[in-house]
């Protein structure tokens, strides 16, 4: 079955750095666009970004662009999301999630991971 | 960035009646060349992550029972649960997937 593992969420000081990552299973990850998806406490869900199947397409958040980077390496079917210059509003839980073939939509979502920026 | 507007808030049901959660987006979902509307309805229950229900409006995710169905077109759609079992109980919310950045709801919980 579809399994999706993120790990690699911790405590961060501000403006330090954090790479995320999401290990797939179950599926042919290569041909799959994915995405990262966060919830900070008592906020709703937040769209972060988006890489296609092949990378060559890449979207982000205007909340995060230009800080985080999405990337991918379909050989170790893993997908991964490097933070940096974080603030104390980026505290969350990250989720990644599996985009749907034919939708786009985030049709499989991992447990999340924990991030908390605090000095 | 299309703002998604959800209500109610919460519902408080009973078992085997029917919910029904609306989503307003501030823009139309429906892309003409397909002739599908872009939202989406996901479930998530406590500890849990998300899990999608609906798709396109009206097309239910793999597995998904029949009691869950998805209506709706251009700016204005409706989640119905109908014959409401304690297993639904959750967070519903909406999202749209007709561009970037993808936009959620801010969620319906149903309770029993």
């Amino acid at each position: 079955q579809v399994q999706l593992v993120e790990s690699g969420g911790g405590v961060v000081q501000p403006g330090r750095s954090l790479r995320l990552s999401c290990a797939a299973s179950g599926f042919t990850f290569s041909r799959h666009g994915m995405h990262w998806v966060r919830q900070a406490p008592g906020k709703g869900l937040e769209w972060l970004a988006v890489i296609s199947y092949d990378e060559t397409t890449i979207y982000y958040a205007d909340s995060v662009k230009g800080r985080f980077t999405i990337s991918r390496d379909n050989s170790r079917n893993t997908l991964y999301l490097q933070m940096n210059r974080l603030r104390p509003d980026d505290t969350a839980h990250f989720f990644c999630a599996r985009g749907s073939p034919d939708a786009a939509v985030l049709d499989y979502w991992g447990q999340g991971t924990l991030v908390t920026v605090s000095s | 960035d299309i703002v998604m507007t959800q209500s109610p808030d919460s519902l408080v049901m009973s078992l085997g009646e029917r919910a029904t959660i609306n989503c307003r987006s501030r823009q139309s979902l429906f892309y003409r060349p397909k002739n599908k509307n872009y939202l989406a309805w996901y479930q998530r229950k406590p500890g849990q992550p998300p899990k999608l229900l609906i798709y396109s409006a009206s097309t239910r995710a793999s597995g998904v029972p029949d009691r869950f169905s998805g209506s709706g077109s251009g700016t204005d759609f409706t989640l119905t649960i109908r014959n409401l079992q304690a297993d639904d109980v959750a967070l519903y919310f909406c999202q749209q997937h007709y561009t970037y950045p993808f936009t959620f709801g801010a969620g319906t919980k149903v309770e029993i």
